[in-house]
């Protein structure tokens, strides 16, 4: 079982639609990440969590929330979504967030169009 | 405020040449860590190494190497040798100590052409 895992890998939406973005690790971690990477620009981090508990949120837009129902899964709700919004999104997981020299493990991504 | 520059939008070399990827990093704290990730076309993004900044030793890792330089601001990374393998987006990435933030440059794609 590889590390961190997606579903789906892809995902075409219209702006009216409500979909959610899946995200499980298997490297018994407790912290987790959502990332959005646009084309050349840096990664955008959305949201962290800690021992399922949320301490970040980087001024992320409501129609984007997060859940973390336990430390080994992440999930991003999705709903009303724009244009804009089609990017790569890609979830990461590392053993501890207070640990900073921590690398992170990052999943395969899921690639959003939003028509 | 924190920013990860990465200048080179993309390199093109040919195989078993050496290639230098730049990162210019900007931060006001003394306790920081900085990391390099490799993303190959398949997407996920794959650690490469990571530095804390009271540790300036240069590391070689294979074909990798890696020269940190406080003086500069710079974490730059060189391949010796390419091969077509390395082609991939590389990200050098910020961490302060104590904050739950990361500071990812745009990325540098490689292409190695055969």
């Amino acid at each position: 079982e590889t590390g961190v895992t997606q579903t789906p890998r892809h995902l075409v939406m219209g702006m009216t639609n409500k979909k959610s973005l899946k995200c499980e690790q298997h490297l018994g971690h407790n912290a987790m990440y959502w990332y959005k990477q646009s084309a050349k620009k840096p990664l955008e981090l959305m949201f962290v969590y800690n021992f399922k508990e949320q301490t970040e949120n980087n001024s992320v837009p409501s129609r984007f929330s997060p859940e973390c129902p336990n430390s080994s899964h992440l999930f991003l709700h999705l709903h009303t979504l724009q244009p804009e919004d089609s990017a790569l999104y890609l979830c990461a997981s590392s053993q501890d967030l207070k640990r900073g020299n921590d690398e992170q493990y990052f999943g395969p991504g899921t690639r959003l169009t939003v028509t | 405020a924190q920013k990860v520059t990465q200048a080179q939008t993309e390199i093109s070399v040919v195989e078993k040449e050496d290639v230098t990827l730049d990162c210019v990093y900007e931060t006001r704290d003394t306790t920081y860590y900085l990391f390099w990730y490799k993303q190959p076309p398949s997407g996920e993004l794959v650690f490469l190494i990571r530095r804390n900044s009271f540790d300036e030793q240069n590391e070689i890792s294979g074909r990798y190497s890696w020269n940190f330089q406080k003086s500069t601001s710079s974490f730059n990374f060189t391949i010796t040798a390419s091969q077509v393998v390395d082609s991939a987006v590389y990200f050098c990435a910020l961490r302060l100590y104590n904050f739950n933030k990361f500071y990812f440059g745009s990325g540098t794609k490689l292409n190695v052409k055969p």
